[in-house]
């Protein structure tokens, strides 16, 4: 089955600062890979995704880059805002609707 | 208007007992989930259902019994509740195939005493 490493585990950058989220991925079948953020209390929440056939997708402030090769891939947050901070997951879609996730990023944006 | 409703919100009970949680979806979508959120944070698939069939089936003890009884509604009956079971339990919904998002529910948090 797929397996999906996340690193780091908890990250505090300062505001307006960048932040990089990197995951991990196993099963060479996986074909998609959604981003999402999860605020304290509440669900997940779809932030971005990426196909694999795109290597690099962008949305404002956040960004998402894919390398099919290396099997990994990115979240990139710019200009962070203390309402980033939350807890951020990757996650890889392999067998058409199983979803695994990463143990997750614990973002901290300090003002 | 909420597109993945699960009910309750919170469920306080004592150990041994049985309790069932409710999931409803209106985005027309025809597979739904439910994952198991620790304390940890981790987030875990535990069932999937398509148009009322289970395709997903992680290991879960028999004590988890999903049932679906159309494409909107997936409920989850657990039996003889043990403290392990406390946690988060997420609903999602999709449309089946690849490249589809899934669309969580707000959870429901199990609490064993």
């Amino acid at each position: 089955g797929e397996n999906v490493e996340q690193h780091p585990s908890t990250l505090s950058v300062q505001e307006g600062d960048s932040a990089v989220i990197k995951c991990t991925y196993s099963d060479s079948a996986s074909n998609y890979f959604p981003w999402y953020k999860q605020e304290l209390g509440k669900r997940p929440q779809l932030i971005i995704d990426i196909r694999s056939n795109v290597g690099e997708k962008k949305d404002q402030r956040i960004a998402v880059t894919l390398n099919k090769t290396a099997k990994h891939f990115s979240l990139h947050i710019t200009e962070t805002q203390p309402e980033d901070s939350a807890v951020y997951f990757c996650a890889a879609i392999y067998n058409n609707n199983d979803m695994r996730f990463g143990a997750g990023t614990r973002l901290t944006v300090k003002p | 208007d909420t597109a993945v409703s699960q009910t309750p919100k919170y469920l306080v009970t004592q150990m041994g007992n049985d309790k069932s949680i409710k999931c409803e979806q209106n985005l027309g979508h025809d597979t739904m989930y439910w994952y198991k959120q620790d304390s940890k944070k981790f987030l875990k698939i535990m069932f999937s259902y398509n148009n009322k069939e289970l395709i997903i089936n992680e290991t879960v003890p028999n004590r988890f019994s999903p049932k679906s009884p159309d494409k909107a509604h997936l409920n989850l009956h657990i039996n003889s509740l043990e403290l392990g079971d406390s946690a988060v339990y997420f609903c999602a919904s999709s449309q089946f195939g690849p490249n589809q998002p899934q669309h969580f529910g707000d959870g429901t948090r199990l609490s064993i005493l």
